[in-house]
């Protein structure tokens, strides 16, 4: 299908050591979001992309966290030095230019299932 | 910024029943209203939504009430079934010309809703 694909699906890595999450969004979708889900929890907003504007990282919660997206495709979520707080899943979401507030709906993926150990 | 809760946090119904679930907001701007399904290792997917110059939806089985004045809104599932059992999260929102940033959509904390066959 032509969902929203991310990959790792799952992913176990030792405190410490860096990760790669990647999201490829659906063809179109200038909209580019990632949330994080701790078990059990609700989605905690990281960052959102929209086309070529400046992307709100609002949401990131430490200086260990980055993204980047290429043009308005491919996003990769790096996080630095990972704490074993930082095992959640990791959702990216995508939709067209405006996103939610727009009417726009907004498609997830089925994350990134991240452990560190 | 907006402040969202939902009740209850969990949820058990008997197979064939209602079930409905409040999402409270503080924003008087929102004006966008949506309902979020979640099963088991998946991502979020929108069921239905809801815009304010509108009171109530109904999509099949699901729907979806507003109270703006009060600001809340609610989702009714009736005649539930089995498949129906998953995680609903509401995301209120308003427009873009309301400014604010349109990436850090606030989620409710999400409620559980078992439906025992």
């Amino acid at each position: 299908g032509a969902g929203v694909s991310q990959s790792p699906s799952n992913k176990v890595t030792e405190k410490g050591k860096d990760v790669e999450l990647r999201c490829d969004p659906i063809s179109g979708h200038t909209a580019l979001y990632w949330y994080r889900q701790r078990l059990g929890q609700g989605l905690e907003f990281l960052i959102y992309f929209q086309g070529n504007s400046a992307p709100d990282k609002s949401g990131l919660p430490s200086d260990r966290f980055s993204a980047e997206r290429t043009g308005e495709s491919v996003s990769t979520l790096t996080i630095q030095r990972t704490q074993q707080e930082d095992s959640a899943v990791y959702l990216c979401a995508s939709s067209l230019a405006g996103g939610q507030i727009s009417g726009n709906t907004i498609y997830f993926g089925e994350g990134s299932w991240l452990t560190v150990v | 910024g907006e402040n969202v809760e939902q009740h209850p946090s969990t949820l058990s119904v008997q197979e064939g029943d209602s079930a409905v679930i409040k999402c409270t907001y503080s924003d008087s701007a929102s004006n966008y209203f949506p309902w979020y399904k979640q099963e088991l290792g998946k991502g979020p997917q929108l069921i239905i939504d809801i815009r304010s110059n509108v009171g109530e939806k109904k999509d099949q089985r699901i729907a979806v009430t507003l109270n703006k004045t009060a600001k809340h809104f609610s989702l009714h599932i009736t005649e539930t079934q089995p498949e129906d059992s998953a995680v609903y999260f509401c995301a209120p929102s308003r427009a873009m010309n309301y400014g604010g940033s349109q990436g850090n959509l606030i989620f409710g904390k999400g409620t559980k809703l078992s439906v025992k066959p």
